[in-house]
């Protein structure tokens, strides 16, 4: 099974709002890693877990934080967005954050920022 | 191939017919690449993967190729079908070691088949 689930497959929320992503993955992969992806652009890379220890965040701005609160839970907290962060936020799995590891990615999350 | 501007590469083949889907990576220590299907409201679809120690890998009616000499890595897909119909994205995995590797995507390639 390769499968990473993300919840909620919609979000809408204002500029004000406070909201959380989910993912969430059974695989034994003890690597996981948010993207953001743009209408017609491929996905980019926002921050990497390893271990359950963050080691690399792609200068992301900190109204985006993320947590992992075990080796299967991957959430990404949002707070105070803009309007251009509107996206699908994508996370994905590997078995490690090694060389040639194979990422799976989830269904992704659509995000709109009014 | 590599596209300009906002516009995604386009690739429009009849059911049946054999489809190529070309990319050029950037970076020559790259070791590691993958193709993504991904379909139009989903997340990337792992296809295929080859390492840089390999210049082909097959798996079902896909096949990779890779030219480290001119930087160019090609997916082909025999007998085309509907259910293909995707944007295709190449991803090198670049880093120098330790916990600092990356996926770095390609700009993506619209596949339409045609029934």
């Amino acid at each position: 099974d390769t499968e990473v689930t993300q919840t909620p497959k919609h979000l809408v929320m204002g500029m004000t709002n406070k909201k959380s992503l989910k993912c969430e993955q059974h695989m034994g992969h003890r690597a996981m890693y948010w993207y953001k992806q743009k209408a017609k652009k491929p996905p980019e890379l926002m921050f990497v877990y390893s271990y359950e220890k963050l080691s690399i965040n792609e200068s992301v701005p900190s109204r985006f934080s993320p947590e992992c609160p075990n080796s299967s839970l991957l959430n990404l907290h949002l707070h105070a967005l803009q309007p251009e962060d509107s996206a699908l936020y994508l996370c994905a799995s590997s078995q490690g954050h090694y060389r040639g590891e194979t990422q799976y990615f989830g269904p992704g999350t659509r995000l709109l920022v009014l | 191939g590599e596209s300009v501007g906002l516009h995604l590469p386009t690739l429009s083949v009849q059911e049946g017919d054999n489809s190529i889907i070309n990319c050029a990576y950037s970076n020559s220590a790259s070791d590691y690449f993958i193709w993504y299907k991904q379909e139009s409201g989903k997340g990337p679809q792992f296809i295929i993967d080859i390492r840089s120690n390999m210049d082909k890998r097959q798996g079902q009616r896909v096949t990779v190729l890779l030219n480290k000499t001119v930087k160019h890595l090609s997916l082909q897909i025999a007998a085309t079908q509907p259910g293909d119909s995707a944007v295709y994205f190449c991803a090198e995995n670049i880093g120098s070691g330790g916990s600092n590797y990356k996926l770095t995507f390609g700009k993506g390639t619209l596949l339409t088949v045609n029934p």
